[in-house]
């Protein structure tokens, strides 16, 4: 089956400093990617979709200058959390998809990353 | 805004037993909906991605049935083993959607006593 790889699987930082998670596809070409957070109690929220070598779509609320995404390559999106707070405290879940059919194709998913922000 | 409940939140059976939990979601402007099984410390695994009124996916112990009508999805494990212990998640992708962006619900705990 394909499996997408998330790394690290938790980190944590202190306040102002910037954090890098990566979101591989193992074994397919991930057209799009998305990233999704989860905080306590609440169901995942989608924060952006990105597709490899164009700029990532941002869902409404969240800061994109804040949370920066590449999507270099065909198996590799970035997410960094730039100058995090304390409620940037989540965890950060990624999932892409190799086919073009957005709504019906599967979207396979990493093991997400847990983000403490001191 | 578009809202995804899955009912209960959480759900303790014994082995054997059979059960059922819901998902209900917005039923104008439907598209798809996921279906996803996820183990703690693990990636969420997808069960099944549903589209047509009246479908129903069977996979091993786990079905599922989809009425776009009235909005709801139910997910069936007959039989259940500890395995299955885990949070089941069904996600809703509208019509208006062009980028298959999943709605998820809380998503239902489901745990299999031996």
């Amino acid at each position: 089956g394909a499996v997408v790889s998330q790394h690290p699987s938790w980190v944590i930082c202190k306040s102002g400093t910037s954090v890098k998670i990566e979101c591989r596809s193992l074994d397919f070409q991930a057209t799009t990617m998305f990233w999704y957070r989860q905080f306590p109690k609440q169901s995942l929220m989608l924060m952006a979709t990105s597709n490899e070598g164009s700029k990532a779509t941002y869902e409404q609320g969240v800061e994109k200058d804040k949370f920066l995404i590449n999507h270099a390559s065909l198996t590799l999106s970035t997410l960094t959390v730039t100058s995090a707070h304390p409620e940037d405290s989540s965890f950060y879940i990624c999932s892409a998809t190799p086919g073009d059919r957005w709504a019906t194709d599967t979207q396979y998913f990493g093991p997400g990353t847990r983000l403490t922000v001191l | 805004i578009l809202n995804v409940e899955q009912s209960p939140q959480s759900l303790h059976v014994q082995e054997g037993d059979s059960t059922n939990f819901t998902c209900s979601f917005p039923s104008s402007n439907f598209y798809a909906l996921h279906w996803y099984r996820w183990e703690t410390a693990k990636s969420p695994e997808a069960l099944f991605v549903m589209t047509l009124n009246g479908d129903e996916k069977k996979k091993g112990r786990i079905s599922a049935t989809l009425n776009t009508k009235e909005g709801y999805s139910y997910l069936y494990i007959k039989g259940s083993q500890p395995e299955d212990s885990a949070t089941y998640l069904c996600a809703f992708i509208s019509g208006s959607s062009n980028t298959g962006k999943l709605i998820f619900g809380q998503g239902t705990t489901l745990q299999v006593k031996p």
